[in-house]
């Protein structure tokens, strides 16, 4: 039973496209995150929700929109797909956030998103 | 904000030989120390942490050190096996921050 499970794993698309991917934890966490891992391996921060509230936004563009439904879903929306977008997106949980005091992450197999 | 940077972002040993991956950190208040390991196709696993209480931790064939007034910290693999090969991250939080920063990671080739 996957823990933190993301869909699609691989996602193609066109330039200028809308496109979403969808996460979920059956872990009960209460902190979820969305990470950008670049063709050179270097993991990133995104986002960062706290039951449903948005905790961490590190700089990303506005077409990125995140959505938290509840806390056991965290979502990633983008508008208007550009080539740089292409990346290993990966989403992770942990039990309150509080990664400072031996949290551990618990992240999904991530989606791989190719912008044509 | 906090920045980390690891070395050597490749590095291939003998199966049986010791790895050592180091990272520093810049934040002074940065207390947490973890390692994650990331296999092909697969997201990363926490594998050992630390806290800037301790100097080190160790669990079987994988160690990791901490020197507080260098901030720096190392993973040390000893026995190396072939399902070593891996990319392997260091990461750096400290209190209130509720994310990890991750250092840039070092893939590890085992060769058998």
């Amino acid at each position: 039973d996957t823990a933190v499970s993301q869909t699609p794993k691989y996602l193609v698309t066109q330039m200028g496209n809308d496109k979403s991917i969808k996460c979920e934890q059956n872990l009960g966490h209460d902190t979820m995150y969305w990470y950008k891992q670049d063709s050179k391996k270097f993991l990133k921060i995104m986002f960062s929700y706290n039951n449903k509230e948005l905790i961490i936004n590190e700089t990303v563009p506005n077409r990125f929109s995140p959505k938290s439904p509840d806390k056991a879903h965290l979502n990633l929306h983008i508008n208007s797909l550009e080539l740089g977008d292409s990346a290993v997106y990966f989403c992770a949980s942990s039990p309150t956030g509080s990664l400072s005091t031996n949290e551990k992450l618990f992240f999904g197999s991530g989606t791989q998103l190719s912008v044509l | 904000g906090e920045n980390v940077e690891q070395h050597p972002s490749t590095l291939s040993v003998q199966e049986g030989d010791s790895a050592v991956i180091k990272c520093t950190y810049s934040d002074s208040a940065s207390n947490y120390f973890p390692w994650y390991k990331q296999e092909l196709g697969k997201g990363p696993q926490l594998i050992i942490d630390i806290r800037s209480n301790v100097g080190e931790k160790k669990d079987q064939r994988i160690a990791v050190t901490l020197n507080k007034t260098a901030k720096h910290f190392s993973l040390h693999i000893t026995e190396t096996q072939p399902e070593d090969s891996a990319v392997y991250f260091c990461a750096a939080s400290k209190p209130g921050r509720r994310a990890l920063t991750f250092g840039s990671g070092t893939r590890l080739q085992v060769q058998p």
